[in-house]
């Protein structure tokens, strides 16, 4: 299996200012036939279920506000929240889809400081 | 627009087996290239990908869990069922089913159910 870590476990930022997030995959990620990186990043609000925010690693959903993007190659991967809003608090989960059993992370909980 | 809807029951005594079945609208499982997943999430835990059943029932399960797993589908219905035999306290958790995004390669999910608690308790 591959196993998905995420840092940090929690993190406190002002509103405004930048939020990243890290996830380590413990193998690589990309698909050498395609050239695509197979990560998926989500975003959990209290008492609601995921919501896919990016694809392919850096692919924002549609419908995503453009400040969540995604970066990352091989096995380390970054969700950054350019200008942190009061409606992002939540925890965010990596995935790795390139192999089955499909894996996330152990969450990062994001907070207003 | 793609809808699911989680029910079963929200206790289920140890050693018991648990349904689900996942009720969707706006795809079908008979259409190519379409899947839908099912996660759980103890609760205050990360999230645990299960299994995921494909329109041509390539089935795929978490092999931590695959000899207790099985998954069905009644396309007439739109419903998508797991089952889950020997039911124990830990597989307490909020069980979710969600639509995985059609194309070559995703195993990703865009759209999910609000989610059903099982209690696991005698």
């Amino acid at each position: 299996d591959i196993v998905m870590t995420q840092s940090p476990d929690s993190l406190a930022v002002s509103l405004g200012e930048r939020a990243t997030i890290n996830c380590k995959s413990s193998q690589s990620l990309l698909y050498s036939s395609n050239n695509k990186l197979y990560l998926a990043w989500y975003q959990q609000k209290p008492g609601q279920p995921p919501n896919l925010l990016i694809y392919w690693a850096s692919t924002r959903e549609s419908g995503v506000p453009d400040r969540f993007s995604g970066s990352g190659s091989g096995t380390d991967f970054t969700l950054t929240i350019s200008s942190l809003q009061a409606e992002d608090v939540a925890v965010y989960y990596c995935q790795q889809y390139y192999s089955t059993p499909i894996t996330f992370g152990q969450g990062t909980r994001l907070e207003i400081k | 627009q793609i809808t699911l809807k989680e029910s079963g029951p929200t206790l289920v005594k140890p050693t018991q087996t648990l349904t689900l079945t996942c009720t969707f609208s706006g795809f079908s499982l008979s259409t190519s290239g379409v899947g839908v997943g099912w996660i759980r999430q103890p609760p205050g835990k990360a999230l645990e990908w299960l299994a995921l059943i494909y329109w041509d029932d390539d089935n795929r399960y978490s092999p931590s869990l695959k000899s207790r797993l099985t998954l069905t589908k009644d396309t007439s219905k739109n419903q998508a069922v797991l089952t889950m035999t020997n039911m124990d306290p830990l597989d307490t958790a909020t069980y979710y089913c969600a639509h995985r995004r059609r194309g070559e390669g995703y195993k990703i999910f865009d759209y999910w159910g609000q989610g059903t608690l099982v209690t696991v308790s005698s």
